[in-house]
């Protein structure tokens, strides 16, 4: 199986201020059938179910704000949030989707300083 | 838009058969180019993804081993339905569980948290 090993685990941000999740996968997770790492992020607020924000790395799901972005290669990826709003308190996962089982990070709680 | 719709008892007892039903609107369960999973959030909240099923000419499994042995995953074509049988539960199957559809998991049913208590 994929671990994924995110950091931190919780993360205290300023309103305005950046916030930067860390994602590890303990294998390359590049598909070389769609050129892409096989890389999704996803948002879950209390009572909800996660929600999709990024996948393919980098890509932004429609209706997801540009403070978001993705990025990352290889085995290391990172979940940015440009600019904090209040709406963004959340927990964040990172998931491979390279090969099953798909595996999920632990989650990074992101709230307000 | 796809929408997923849960059902299911929110209470099993020890060494039953948990079973969960996921209503399909907006896609086909046997479309070419959707998965349909089945994933579980621990009270901890840890998610662990169980399994998938996806129609490709014929229809293919993937379960997680962990639950391999206990797992059943079932696509109803006339209902347009995902469902979901685990069976010989412990109280360490209590979990909110959730159907999704993709392999980058773009939709998401509402959950239902299950208990495995007597």
């Amino acid at each position: 199986d994929i671990v994924m090993t995110q950091s931190p685990d919780s993360l205290a941000v300023s309103l305005g201020e950046r916030a930067t999740i860390n994602c590890k996968s303990s294998q390359d997770v590049f598909s070389t059938t769609h050129n892409k790492e096989s890389l999704a992020w996803y948002q879950q607020k209390p009572g909800q179910p996660p929600k999709l924000f990024i996948y393919w790395a980098s890509m932004r799901e429609s209706g997801v704000p540009d403070r978001f972005s993705g990025s990352g290669s290889g085995t290391d990826f990172t979940l940015s949030i440009s600019s904090l709003q209040a709406e963004d308190v959340a927990i964040y996962y990172c998931q491979q989707y390279y090969n099953v089982p798909l595996t999920f990070g632990g989650g990074t709680r992101v709230e307000i300083k | 838009q796809v929408q997923l719709q849960q059902s299911g008892p929110g209470l099993v007892k020890p060494s039953q058969t948990l079973s969960l039903t996921c209503a399909i609107s907006g896609d086909s369960v046997s479309s070419t180019n959707a998965a349909w999973n089945w994933i579980r959030q621990s009270p901890s909240g840890g998610l662990e993804w169980l399994g998938r099923t996806y129609y490709r000419s014929k229809w293919y499994y993937d379960y997680a081993l962990s639950v391999k042995s206990r797992i059943t995953i079932n696509a109803d074509t006339a209902k347009n339905q995902l469902s979901l049988h685990l069976n010989s539960v412990t109280p360490e199957d209590t979990a909110v569980y959730y159907c999704a559809s993709g392999w980058a998991l773009d939709y998401w049913g509402q959950g239902t948290l299950v208990t495995v208590s007597s």
